[in-house]
């Protein structure tokens, strides 16, 4: 994921809300995708924008500005469970999956 | 709902041997990538398939050749295996070739090489 930026680690308590930015290219840019992984499982879909703006579902929300190459996944009202990895992943010509290298979320109580 | 299913889950290998790792899509997704991951690291395109055709290639190395079954299904074969294959190979689906469209991961095929 060279071309794609977001941080390593994240910490965070149970019940609150949770921030993970991503900075991507511009060029040939066609959807940023969020996944959910835990280790050792598959990445999980999670969101997909490809026009600015937010996009809601449930507890998860995703937001992208593609003027800024930028996007961000906003978790609420955090559980235990949502400890993963969580990987941004842009969409190119073509149809591979440009993965970040992933934030690292832990959920303390 | 009907998931991605790999085959085998974990594969065990020793230096310059082969292994096919089985890949079978969602149903009605004519579409099938192939992923590697390292350890601590992000997944890696290798390569993908459109109605058994192939549509992309990314970094996959020579040693590996894959296709694409009448069925939809997909074969990833590699051969003269390295230390450095030992990873979590991932199949995910799709339902057409475009870049927008969700690819969703199977559980994977833990490989490692001895």
């Amino acid at each position: 994921g060279q071309n794609i930026d977001q941080p390593t680690e994240m910490t965070a308590t149970e019940g609150a809300i949770v921030q993970i930015n991503c900075t991507y290219q511009t060029s040939g840019f066609n959807g940023l995708f969020w996944y959910q992984q835990h280790a050792g499982e598959a990445p999980t879909f999670l969101s997909y924008n490809v026009l600015d703006g937010l996009e809601e579902k449930g507890r998860f929300s995703s937001f992208l500005s593609r003027s800024k190459g930028y996007s961000y996944l906003l978790l609420k009202e955090l559980q235990m469970k949502d400890s993963a990895s969580y990987l941004c992943a842009e969409g190119q010509a073509g149809t591979a999956l440009i993965f970040g290298k992933g934030t690292t979320l832990s959920v303390s109580s | 709902a009907a998931g991605v299913i790999q085959s085998p889950r974990h594969l065990i290998k020793e230096k310059r041997e082969t292994a096919t790792l089985k890949c079978y899509p969602i149903p009605r997704h004519d579409t099938v990538y192939w992923y590697q991951q390292g350890p601590g690291q992000d997944p890696q395109f290798l390569i993908s398939f459109y109605e058994k055709m192939q549509s992309d290639k990314g970094s996959i190395p020579d040693r590996f050749s894959a296709q694409q079954f009448s069925d939809y299904h997909s074969e990833l074969n590699m051969s003269s295996l390295e230390l450095g294959d030992s990873a979590l190979y991932f199949c995910a689906s799709s339902t057409g070739l475009a870049d927008t469209d969700t690819q969703y991961f199977g559980p994977g095929t833990r490989l490692t090489v001895l």
